[in-house]
Protein backbone atom coordinates (compact mmCIF):
# COMPACT_ATOMS: atom_id res chain seq x y z
CA UNK A 1 0.00 0.00 0.00
CA UNK A 2 1.41 3.15 -0.98
CA UNK A 3 2.37 5.81 1.58
CA UNK A 4 0.76 9.56 2.10
CA UNK A 5 2.66 11.55 -0.69
CA UNK A 6 3.70 15.07 0.32
CA UNK A 7 5.61 17.36 -2.03
CA UNK A 8 8.45 19.54 -1.45
CA UNK A 9 10.22 17.59 0.77
CA UNK A 10 11.92 20.70 1.27
CA UNK A 11 11.27 24.66 0.85
CA UNK A 12 13.20 27.73 1.59
CA UNK A 13 11.25 31.24 1.13
CA UNK A 14 11.73 34.82 2.05
CA UNK A 15 9.21 36.47 4.39
CA UNK A 16 6.15 37.80 2.50
CA UNK A 17 6.58 35.60 -0.40
CA UNK A 18 4.04 32.57 -1.65
CA UNK A 19 4.21 28.81 -0.74
CA UNK A 20 2.00 26.04 -1.55
CA UNK A 21 2.32 22.13 -0.20
CA UNK A 22 0.81 19.11 -1.90
CA UNK A 23 -0.39 15.73 -0.06
CA UNK A 24 -1.76 12.86 -2.11
CA UNK A 25 -3.58 10.70 0.57
CA UNK A 26 -3.96 7.04 1.26
CA UNK A 27 -6.52 5.33 -1.79
CA UNK A 28 -9.79 4.98 0.03
CA UNK A 29 -9.14 7.64 3.05
CA UNK A 30 -11.63 10.03 3.36
CA UNK A 31 -10.21 12.04 6.09
CA UNK A 32 -7.30 14.22 5.70
CA UNK A 33 -5.36 15.92 7.68
CA UNK A 34 -2.77 18.92 7.75
CA UNK A 35 -0.30 19.53 10.64
CA UNK A 36 2.07 21.97 11.48
CA UNK A 37 5.15 21.21 13.99
CA UNK A 38 7.67 23.96 14.63
CA UNK A 39 10.78 22.76 15.78
CA UNK A 40 10.99 21.19 19.81
CA UNK A 41 7.38 21.00 19.61
CA UNK A 42 4.56 18.14 18.98
CA UNK A 43 2.34 18.77 15.70
CA UNK A 44 -0.64 20.81 16.22
CA UNK A 45 -3.84 20.23 14.16
CA UNK A 46 -3.84 23.03 11.37
CA UNK A 47 -7.42 21.68 8.98
CA UNK A 48 -9.41 18.78 8.69
CA UNK A 49 -11.06 17.15 5.66
CA UNK A 50 -13.70 14.93 5.22
CA UNK A 51 -13.90 14.15 1.59
CA UNK A 52 -13.75 17.67 0.28
CA UNK A 53 -15.74 19.15 3.14
CA UNK A 54 -14.04 21.11 5.85
CA UNK A 55 -14.42 19.67 9.26
CA UNK A 56 -12.20 21.81 11.70
CA UNK A 57 -10.44 24.50 10.84
CA UNK A 58 -10.41 26.50 13.93
CA UNK A 59 -6.74 27.06 14.61
CA UNK A 60 -5.73 27.82 11.17
CA UNK A 61 -4.54 31.56 10.50
CA UNK A 62 -6.77 32.17 8.27
CA UNK A 63 -5.62 35.55 7.22
CA UNK A 64 -2.54 34.07 5.69
CA UNK A 65 -3.32 30.30 5.23
CA UNK A 66 -5.42 28.79 2.74
CA UNK A 67 -6.54 24.80 1.93
CA UNK A 68 -8.60 23.13 -0.37
CA UNK A 69 -9.25 19.41 -1.21
CA UNK A 70 -11.33 19.95 -4.45
CA UNK A 71 -12.14 16.42 -5.64
CA UNK A 72 -12.22 14.92 -1.70
CA UNK A 73 -8.41 13.17 -3.20
CA UNK A 74 -5.00 15.39 -2.87
CA UNK A 75 -5.52 18.42 -1.19
CA UNK A 76 -3.03 21.36 -1.10
CA UNK A 77 -2.32 23.77 1.96
CA UNK A 78 -0.44 27.51 0.62
CA UNK A 79 0.56 30.29 2.74
CA UNK A 80 0.29 33.56 1.65
CA UNK A 81 2.09 35.65 2.96
CA UNK A 82 4.80 33.93 4.75
CA UNK A 83 6.16 35.19 8.08
CA UNK A 84 9.53 34.31 10.13
CA UNK A 85 7.15 32.02 12.29
CA UNK A 86 6.18 29.79 9.61
CA UNK A 87 9.55 27.93 9.79
CA UNK A 88 8.31 24.13 10.39
CA UNK A 89 7.61 20.73 9.20
CA UNK A 90 4.01 20.52 7.57
CA UNK A 91 2.80 17.21 7.82
CA UNK A 92 -0.38 15.34 5.84
CA UNK A 93 -2.11 12.53 7.50
CA UNK A 94 -5.12 10.72 6.47
CA UNK A 95 -7.51 8.03 7.49
CA UNK A 96 -10.37 5.93 6.58
CA UNK A 97 -13.46 7.85 7.54
CA UNK A 98 -15.20 7.84 10.96
CA UNK A 99 -11.94 5.63 12.54
CA UNK A 100 -9.73 8.43 13.43
CA UNK A 101 -6.51 7.47 15.41
CA UNK A 102 -8.05 4.59 16.69
CA UNK A 103 -7.21 2.53 13.89
CA UNK A 104 -3.87 4.24 13.35
CA UNK A 105 -3.25 8.22 10.99
CA UNK A 106 -0.46 7.42 7.86
CA UNK A 107 1.56 10.30 8.25
CA UNK A 108 3.48 11.64 5.24
CA UNK A 109 7.14 12.83 5.82
CA UNK A 110 6.46 15.85 5.73
CA UNK A 111 7.70 19.59 4.39
CA UNK A 112 9.92 21.12 5.69
CA UNK A 113 9.50 24.88 5.09
CA UNK A 114 12.57 27.76 6.09
CA UNK A 115 10.92 31.35 6.17
CA UNK A 116 14.23 33.85 5.68
CA UNK B 1 -9.19 22.85 27.29
CA UNK B 2 -7.30 18.85 26.72
CA UNK B 3 -3.90 18.76 26.39
CA UNK B 4 -0.57 16.35 27.01
CA UNK B 5 2.44 16.87 29.04
CA UNK B 6 5.65 14.64 28.58
CA UNK B 7 8.72 14.60 30.47
CA UNK B 8 11.57 17.02 28.88
CA UNK B 9 14.13 15.91 27.03
CA UNK B 10 16.87 14.83 25.59
CA UNK B 11 16.73 11.70 27.63
CA UNK B 12 19.91 9.51 27.26
CA UNK B 13 20.98 5.94 28.63
CA UNK B 14 23.29 3.32 27.85
CA UNK B 15 22.15 0.26 25.47
CA UNK B 16 20.36 -2.37 27.54
CA UNK B 17 18.82 0.24 30.39
CA UNK B 18 15.35 0.31 31.43
CA UNK B 19 13.60 3.55 29.96
CA UNK B 20 10.49 4.91 31.31
CA UNK B 21 9.09 8.19 29.61
CA UNK B 22 6.23 9.83 31.60
CA UNK B 23 3.29 11.72 30.05
CA UNK B 24 0.14 12.64 31.95
CA UNK B 25 -3.12 14.17 30.17
CA UNK B 26 -5.98 16.09 30.83
CA UNK B 27 -9.30 15.37 29.09
CA UNK B 28 -13.03 15.58 29.49
CA UNK B 29 -14.52 12.44 28.25
CA UNK B 30 -12.94 9.56 27.64
CA UNK B 31 -10.01 9.55 25.42
CA UNK B 32 -7.97 7.15 23.37
CA UNK B 33 -4.10 7.17 24.04
CA UNK B 34 -1.29 7.30 21.77
CA UNK B 35 2.80 6.52 21.75
CA UNK B 36 3.99 8.43 18.36
CA UNK B 37 7.39 7.53 17.13
CA UNK B 38 9.78 10.01 14.70
CA UNK B 39 12.94 8.51 13.90
CA UNK B 40 15.78 10.51 11.83
CA UNK B 41 14.44 11.44 8.82
CA UNK B 42 11.33 9.43 8.91
CA UNK B 43 7.77 10.56 9.40
CA UNK B 44 5.22 9.84 12.34
CA UNK B 45 4.72 6.42 13.17
CA UNK B 46 2.16 5.39 15.20
CA UNK B 47 4.12 2.95 17.98
CA UNK B 48 1.21 1.74 20.70
CA UNK B 49 -2.35 3.09 21.94
CA UNK B 50 -5.02 2.11 24.34
CA UNK B 51 -8.56 2.97 23.90
CA UNK B 52 -9.87 2.85 27.43
CA UNK B 53 -8.65 2.52 31.28
CA UNK B 54 -6.37 -0.39 32.02
CA UNK B 55 -5.47 -1.01 28.60
CA UNK B 56 -1.70 -1.76 28.34
CA UNK B 57 -0.83 -1.32 24.60
CA UNK B 58 2.74 -2.78 23.49
CA UNK B 59 4.64 -3.13 20.27
CA UNK B 60 7.98 -3.96 19.74
CA UNK B 61 9.51 -4.12 23.52
CA UNK B 62 7.27 -1.07 24.84
CA UNK B 63 4.72 -0.65 26.71
CA UNK B 64 2.27 1.85 27.95
CA UNK B 65 -0.71 1.74 30.52
CA UNK B 66 -3.74 3.41 30.50
CA UNK B 67 -4.38 4.95 34.49
CA UNK B 68 -7.53 7.17 34.44
CA UNK B 69 -7.24 7.43 38.25
CA UNK B 70 -3.41 9.14 37.78
CA UNK B 71 -4.47 10.83 33.84
CA UNK B 72 -1.11 9.21 33.05
CA UNK B 73 0.39 6.87 29.96
CA UNK B 74 3.56 6.82 31.20
CA UNK B 75 6.00 4.61 27.98
CA UNK B 76 8.54 2.00 29.20
CA UNK B 77 11.13 -0.11 27.84
CA UNK B 78 13.02 -3.05 29.65
CA UNK B 79 16.50 -3.04 27.75
CA UNK B 80 16.53 -0.18 25.13
CA UNK B 81 18.96 -0.43 22.00
CA UNK B 82 20.53 2.06 19.89
CA UNK B 83 18.26 1.75 17.53
CA UNK B 84 14.99 3.02 19.60
CA UNK B 85 16.95 6.49 19.35
CA UNK B 86 14.11 8.75 18.43
CA UNK B 87 11.52 11.39 19.26
CA UNK B 88 8.72 9.92 21.00
CA UNK B 89 4.88 11.89 21.59
CA UNK B 90 2.67 11.16 23.51
CA UNK B 91 -0.80 12.04 21.98
CA UNK B 92 -4.60 11.78 22.63
CA UNK B 93 -7.75 11.49 20.88
CA UNK B 94 -10.60 13.66 22.51
CA UNK B 95 -14.00 11.40 22.88
CA UNK B 96 -15.42 10.86 19.37
CA UNK B 97 -13.06 13.12 17.49
CA UNK B 98 -10.40 12.40 14.91
CA UNK B 99 -7.85 15.08 15.72
CA UNK B 100 -4.80 14.39 17.65
CA UNK B 101 -3.34 16.49 20.41
CA UNK B 102 0.36 15.98 20.75
CA UNK B 103 2.93 16.65 23.69
CA UNK B 104 5.94 18.08 22.70
CA UNK B 105 8.29 15.03 22.40
CA UNK B 106 10.83 13.66 24.17
CA UNK B 107 14.23 13.04 22.69
CA UNK B 108 15.58 9.36 23.42
CA UNK B 109 19.62 8.82 22.56
CA UNK B 110 20.87 5.53 23.34
CA UNK B 111 24.24 5.04 23.57
CA UNK B 112 25.96 1.96 22.56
Amino acid sequence: EAGVAQSPRYKIIEKRQSVAFWCNPISGHATLYWYQQILGQGPKLLIQFQNNGVVDDSQLPKDRFSAERLKGVDSTLKIQPAKLEDSAVYLCASSLAGTGANYGYTFGSGTRLTVV
Amino acid sequence: GDSVTQMEGPVTLSEEAFLTINCTYTATGYPSLFWYVQYPGEGLQLLLKATKADDKGSNKGFEATYRKETTSFHLEKGSVQVSDSAVYFCALEPNRDDKIIFGKGTRLHILP
